[in-house]
């Protein structure tokens, strides 16, 4: 059965600052990680989604990686702004549409 | 295109009724999928429809069911409620090629059991 973890479950950071997710999985035999951004009361918003076979994805200030045998995924957060305060969550995709959620990590980003 | 859209918003009920909540797939995606988001277990995955089939179940009691209309559009209901389903019910669609491409996801229906 797929586990996933996400530390730490919060984060306060000053505005600028470059930081890192991590989101780790117990199953390695799945076909896509992806990243998603949560605000308070709404739904989900994808951001990143790397295949099993691929090592990193880039969308403007984010970055993800994934490294399959150990398990884990790391979200990069370049030159953070308040406005990327929100909860993070990550989900490994299996063999099917089934997504298997870590818990997340809520970002605060202090100006 | 329009996003992923979910009715209604927010409804309150009573233990022991039921409750039918409904999502609109973005257009072109056959594949939706229903998730239960509550602040101790997080988001858990609760059924997934394609072309109008249940192709994938979670471990989820009966009270849980849902369908699939020819159009795509799914409906959630849940029967006999408990206080423990007040949760924000969350539906994701994609174009059902499984593994291949992120789900959609709606604002979600935040339903409290009184």
């Amino acid at each position: 059965k797929q586990e996933v973890t996400q530390i730490p479950a919060a984060l306060s950071v000053p505005e600028g600052e470059n930081l890192v997710l991590n989101c780790s999985f117990t199953d390695s035999a799945i076909y896509n990680l992806q990243w998603f951004r949560q605000d308070p009361g709404k739904g989900l918003t994808s951001l990143l989604l790397i295949q099993s076979s691929q090592r990193e994805q880039t969308s403007g200030r984010l970055n993800a990686s994934l490294d399959k045998s150990s398990g884990r995924s790391t979200l990069y957060i370049a030159a953070s702004q308040p406005g990327d305060s929100a909860t993070y969550l990550c989900a490994a995709q299996g063999g099917s549409e089934k997504l298997v959620f870590g818990k997340g990590t809520k970002l605060t980003v202090n100006p | 295109k329009a996003g992923v859209t979910q009715t209604p918003r927010y409804l309150i009920k009573t233990r022991g009724q039921q409750v039918t909540l409904s999502c609109s797939p973005i257009s072109g995606h056959r594949s939706v999928s229903w998730y239960q988001q509550t602040p101790g277990q997080g988001l858990q995955f609760l059924f997934e429809y394609f072309s109008e089939t249940q192709r994938n179940k979670g471990n989820f009691p009966g009270r849980f069911s849902g369908r699939q209309f020819s159009n795509s559009r799914s409906e959630m209901n849940v029967s006999t409620l408990e206080l423990g389903d007040s949760a924000l019910y969350l539906c994701a669609s994609s174009s059902g090629r499984q593994g291949m491409e992120t789900q959609y996801f709606g604002p979600g229906t935040r339903l409290l059991v009184l």
